[in-house]
C-alpha cells in the first residue's frame, strides 16, 4: 500500500493564482482530512470528509474548497491564493473518524509571493 | 484556540537517556493521541490513550493521563538517534465548536538526541 499520497511536494504560486492540491490514499478509508501547519501553531483543520459526497468545514476553511467523489481522492482547491496560505499542507485518513489514529500523507509545501 | 499544549517546547538529551514530554488541555476528551514528525515528513501516529485508561505502553513508549488535571506525559526510554523529531499531542474533544470530527492539535516539543 501507498498510504496517503499527496502532490506535489513543493509549489510556490503567485498572489491570486488558484490551483488544486492532490491527495489519494489506498487504504479505503472513509474520513479525510486536511491540515494546514504553520510555526508555532500546530495543525490546523481546514476542512473534512466522513465519506464520498460528504464534506464539512474545519476550523480555517476560509479561501479553501473540497470535493469527495470518490473514496480514494480527496482534493483542495485554493481560490485565490493568498500570502497568508502560505503554509505547509497535510492530508490524512483514517478507518473512522477522529477517534481513530490518522495516517498522514508527506505534505506539500506551498509559498504565495 | 490550541488545545493541547506541549511542554517543553524544545528538550535536548544524550543518547541514552528518557525523555519525558507533557501535555495540558483545556476541555473534556474522548481520547488524547501522541505523534511523532520528522523533519519535512509528515506526522506518524504513535500511541492512543482513551479518556478510561490511566497508562498505556508501546515498545519503550509510556503514556500516562490524568483526566483531573488535564495532562498527559510521554515517556520515550533508552533514546536513539533516531527518536530526534517533534512530538505532537492531539485530543478529541466531547464538545467541539467545528463540528463532530475533529482532532486538535498542540504546538509540539521539539527533541534532539544527542550521540
Amino acid at each position: 500500500n501507498a498510504g496517503v499520497t499527496q502532490t506535489p511536494k513543493f509549489q510556490v504560486l503567485k498572489t491570486g493564482q488558484s490551483m488544486t492540491l492532490q491527495c489519494a490514499q489506498d487504504m479505503n478509508h472513509e474520513y479525510m482530512s486536511w491540515y494546514r501547519q504553520d510555526p508555532g501553531m500546530g495543525l490546523r483543520l481546514i476542512h473534512y470528509s466522513v465519506g464520498a459526497g460528504i464534506t464539512d468545514q474545519g476550523e480555517v476553511p476560509n479561501g479553501y474548497n473540497v470535493s469527495r467523489s470518490t473514496t480514494e481522492d480527496f482534493p483542495l482547491r485554493l481560490l485565490s491564493a493568498a500570502p497568508s496560505q502560505t503554509s505547509v499542507y497535510f492530508c490524512a485518513s483514517s478507518y473512522g473518524d477522529r477517534y481513530y489514529e490518522q495516517y498522514f500523507g508527506p505534505g506539500t509545501r506551498l509559498t504565495v509571493t | 484556540s490550541q488545545q493541547g499544549e506541549e511542554d517543553p517546547q524544545a528538550l535536548s538529551i544524550q543518547e541514552g537517556e528518557n525523555a519525558t514530554m507533557n501535555c495540558s488541555y483545556k476541555t473534556s476528551i474522548n481520547n488524547l493521541q501522541w505523534y511523532r514528525q520528522n523533519s519535512g515528513r509528515g506526522l506518524v501516529h504513535l500511541i492512543l490513550i482513551r479518556s478510561n485508561e490511566r497508562e498505556k505502553h508501546s515498545g519503550r513508549l509510556r503514556v500516562t493521563l490524568d483526566t483531573s488535571k488535564k495532562s498527559s506525559s510521554l515517556l520515550i526510554t533508552a533514546s536513539r538517534a533516531a527518536d530526534t523529531a517533534s512530538y505532537f499531542c492531539a485530543t478529541v474533544d466531547i464538545i467541539s465548536n467545528f463540528g463532530n470530527e475533529k482532532l486538535t492539535f498542540g504546538t509540539g516539543t521539539r527533541l534532539t538526541i544527542i550521540p
